[in-house]
Parts: C-alpha cells; sequence; structure tokens
C-alpha cells in the first residue's frame, strides 16, 4: 500500500481555520484519498474523499496538489467538536479493498 | 445515525473465557466487513477481512483460531475471542462497505471496549 506521512499533533484556535497537510509521494493514478477522523472512544468517521480535484462537503474541504503527492484537509472554523485523529489514506476505488491506517495527525483545538 | 452498530459497547470478561462482539450494517448489506483493534494512544490495526458466506482472511499475525469471525449474513459478522487473556483487552472496532452509495464509503462501528480481568 501507497504510504501516507502526516505530522503528529497539530493545533489550532478555536473558530479559526485548520489546515491539516499530508504527504502521499508514492500515489498510484488509481489510489483516491480519503480523510477518516477518530474522535476519543469512538469509531472512526468518513470526513471526505477525491481523486484529482478539490472537493467540498459538509464538513471540510479537500485540496490536492496537482502532481497528487500531498493533500491538504481544511476544516473552515474549527470548533471544539473537531478535536480528533485525523487520519489520511490512499485506497483504490474498487469494491471492498481494507483500509490501513498510519498514524494520523491528533487535532487539540485552544478554546 | 449510525449505519454501522456494535454490541457490545463495553464488555468485561475473566481471563480464560470467550467474548463475541457483534457487527450489524443497519441499512444496507455488506458482502465484507472489517475488524480492527485499536490499543491506547495508538492506531487502527487490522486484524481481518469478514467475508459473507465464506472464511475471514487475516491479517499476518493474527491468530485465526483465537479470534473466530463468522459473517452469516449481508448484515451481521461477528467476532469472538476465544480464551481471552488480560493482553486481549483493547477497542475492538469493525467497518463495512456500502457499495450502493457509489462503492467508495466505508462506514465503521462505534466500537467496543473489551476488557480482560
Amino acid at each position: 500500500d501507497a504510504k501516507t506521512t502526516q505530522p503528529n499533533s497539530m493545533e489550532s484556535n478555536e473558530e479559526e481555520p485548520v489546515h491539516l497537510p499530508c504527504n502521499h509521494s508514492t500515489i498510484s493514478g488509481t489510489d483516491y484519498i480519503h480523510w477518516y477522523r477518530q474522535l476519543p472512544s469512538q469509531g472512526p468517521e468518513y470526513v471526505i474523499h477525491g481523486l484529482t480535484s478539490n472537493v467540498n462537503n459538509r464538513m471540510a474541504s479537500l485540496a490536492i496538489a496537482e502532481d497528487r503527492k500531498s493533500s491538504t484537509l481544511i476544516l473552515h472554523r474549527a470548533t471544539l467538536r473537531d478535536a480528533a485523529v485525523y487520519y489520511c489514506i490512499l485506497r483504490v476505488n474498487f469494491g471492498n479493498e481494507k483500509l490501513t491506517f498510519g498514524t494520523g495527525t491528533r487535532l487539540t483545538i485552544i478554546p | 445515525g449510525a449505519v454501522v452498530s456494535q454490541h457490545p459497547s463495553r464488555v468485561i470478561c475473566k481471563s480464560g473465557t470467550s467474548v463475541k462482539i457483534e457487527c450489524r450494517s443497519l441499512d444496507f448489506q455488506a458482502t465484507t466487513m472489517f475488524w480492527y483493534r485499536q490499543f491506547p494512544k495508538q492506531s487502527l490495526m487490522l486484524m481481518a477481512t469478514s467475508n459473507e458466506g465464506s472464511k475471514a482472511t487475516y491479517e499476518q499475525g493474527v491468530e485465526k483460531d483465537k479470534f473466530l469471525i463468522n459473517h452469516a449474513s449481508l448484515t451481521l459478522s461477528t467476532l469472538t475471542v476465544t480464551s481471552a487473556h488480560p493482553e486481549d483487552s483493547s477497542f475492538y472496532i469493525c467497518s463495512a462497505r456500502d457499495g450502493a452509495k457509489g462503492g467508495n464509503t466505508i462506514y465503521f462501528g462505534e466500537g467496543s471496549w473489551l476488557t480482560v480481568v
């Protein structure tokens, strides 16, 4: 599986935007970039995914570099409820492929 | 609301006994479910892939005879930890893919805390 690299931890002030980076220099042409987050004592929660173009949904935005070797998850206005571990995962879009989790980024929101 | 549900959310069992954890897809059919284990402050580790109507596929280093997986229907997979020991205490999480929703979204259960005493 292609590997992703994320900072171990980040902090952000409440109500400010947060940019969570992810490097995936060995990404292949069939890999989608997925983001999940895990709140304390809960299972992971899907956030967003994309292939080449930037993506927006109600939770976040995903900015993908032109060469696809990196991406950034953007939380436009962080709240305390966004404090979680954020995982950037590469996955091909063929049915039942497993998700392999790295160490993720632990996001702390400062009130 | 949750589309993948696990039960129980917390369980305490005595060392040497077996404990079963259920994973249900609530409003979709899942031919494949995945089981993960997560120790405190660590990431999720995939244990096995559960296939409806056939044998599970275990990741390297996971004992198939200790972690029994059954996927008898399209909405239910179970993980049985046999002869549990304190080192099996962990957070167990299942996930399933909703193929009807474009095939790209995997949903996770709420997780099950297992404590072996």
